[in-house]
């Protein structure tokens, strides 16, 4: 199975910051990635696909990157509504989905 | 509007079993497939499987093969996810979440159903 690592695990920063999280597939998924949002209590929500594709309605601030085995996901102004965990998943070519551990970015 | 509406909390004992629904609107069931997903206490999302709404096909993964159950109602557009032989390590919010076709993610998301192993 592929397993997917995330650095940092929590990332405190202030608003107005740029924001860097990293996803590492276990062996190449290509372009097969995606990232959301969560916040307590709540369902995650979709914020990229396809590695860099913007999900409908997504702020522009959020942007993805990246293919094979490392991808990014970059927040280029923090905004206090950003707040959260996020975390990146991946589909294989088992027909397999994978989520990687999160990334909790908290108040500086 | 696209909503998949999930059925309420549910408290268990160990070695029951659970079903929890995920009714769905505002787009055509039989056309997606629908992942069920779930979250411990304080922890990461674990993907659990699909089911094929058009032809009833399912996808589990490994750790739940034996144990899960999906199943769909094309009648009702309502998909069904069924965990047997619940352990106090089942205890989690089970979210149902539709695939946006041809990219692999999960657009639309249940709220979530807390399901309580305890005895």
């Amino acid at each position: 199975d592929i397993q997917m690592t995330q650095s940092p695990s929590t990332l405190s920063a202030s608003v107005g910051d740029r924001v860097t999280i990293t996803c590492r597939a276990s062996q190449s998924i290509g372009r097969w990635l995606a990232w959301y949002q969560q916040k307590p209590g709540k369902a995650p929500k979709l914020l990229i696909y396809w590695a860099s594709s913007l999900q409908s309605g997504v702020p522009s601030r959020f942007s993805g990157s990246g293919s094979g085995t490392d991808f990014t996901l970059t927040i280029s102004s923090l905004q206090p509504d950003d707040f959260a965990t996020y975390y990146c998943q991946q589909f294989d070519s088992y027909s397999l989905f994978t989520f990687g551990p999160g990334t909790k970015v908290d108040i500086k | 509007q696209v909503q998949l509406v999930q059925s309420g909390a549910e408290v268990k004992k160990p070695g029951a079993s659970v079903k929890v629904a995920c009714k769905t609107s505002g787009y055509t069931f039989s056309d997606y497939y629908i992942h069920w997903v779930r979250q411990a206490p304080g922890q990461g999302l674990e993907w659990m499987g699909w089911i094929n709404c058009k032809n009833g096909g399912t996808n589990y993964a490994e750790k739940f093969q034996g144990r899960v159950t999906m199943t769909r109602d094309t009648s009702t557009n309502t998909a069904y996810m069924e965990l047997s032989r619940l352990r106090s390590d089942d205890t989690a919010v089970y979210y149902c979440a539709k695939i946006l076709t041809g990219y692999y993610s999960f657009d639309y998301w249940g709220q979530g159903t807390l399901v309580t192993v305890a005895s």
